[in-house]
């Protein structure tokens, strides 16, 4: 078992520029989360899908943030135009749904630095 | 808004003391409450949790308690050792995602 993989690891990107991160999670879990970790407010919950249908985006910043699952093994954040308030480090998590929350298993994220 | 708070950006402890890490929330239909703990350069890992029924779970070093009266919980690890050192998030869990706090970065000291 490879865990949730993300790529890429580190991005760093000119202001205006479009950024996507990657998302590969376990295989077998149906549900899938992205978050964001900042100083001030910890792991942020953007966006999360149960069998690939975006449940809740609420978490979602800004129009510039969307996120697709075109299927069970794969998933996007995007970040179009990207901003310099959106550095930060960026963690996909996939679970089996019903678990309580101690399924979920996160992947090792993506530092995107924006200048 | 913050629904789950963790008020100690930081704590040191000395190696074989006890470790309280705290955390406070403001909603009643949390279900279950976890916590996670990350290494740098690595994504969160799970450690422990409790369900909202329930005052206190034990696992080993480590037990959580949660005093749902003053919807408050903390994390006890005992002893404490210089592999404990890492950022622990309190989580709650509530219609099948998990609300994190900002994270307390706890540092044993040898």
């Amino acid at each position: 078992d490879a865990g949730v993989i993300q790529s890429p690891r580190h991005e760093v990107t000119e202001m205006g520029q479009e950024v996507t991160l990657r998302c590969k999670p376990i295989s077998g879990h149906n549900s899938l989360f992205w978050y964001r970790q900042t100083m001030m407010r910890g792991l942020e919950l953007l966006i999360y899908f149960n069998n690939n249908v975006p449940i809740d985006d609420s978490g979602m910043p800004e129009d510039r943030f969307s996120a697709k699952m075109p299927n069970a093994s794969f998933s996007t954040l995007k970040i179009q135009p990207s901003e310099p308030r959106d550095s930060a480090v960026y963690f996909c998590a996939s679970s089996l749904r019903g678990t309580g929350g101690y399924g979920y298993t996160f992947g090792s994220g993506t530092r995107l630095t924006v200048v | 808004d913050q629904q789950v708070k963790q008020n100690s950006p930081s704590l040191s402890v000395q190696e074989g003391r006890i470790s309280i890490l705290n955390c406070d929330y403001t909603n009643s239909m949390f279900d279950y409450f976890l916590w996670y703990k990350k290494y740098p350069a690595e994504g969160p890992t799970f450690l422990i949790s409790i369900s909202s029924i329930k005052d206190k779970n034990e696992d080993g070093r480590f037990t959580v308690f949660l005093n749902k009266s003053a919807k408050h919980l903390s994390l006890h690890i005992v002893p404490s050792q210089p592999g404990d050192s890492a950022v622990y998030f309190c989580a709650a869990s509530a219609g099948g995602k998990l609300i994190f706090g900002q994270g307390t970065e706890l540092s044993v000291k040898p």
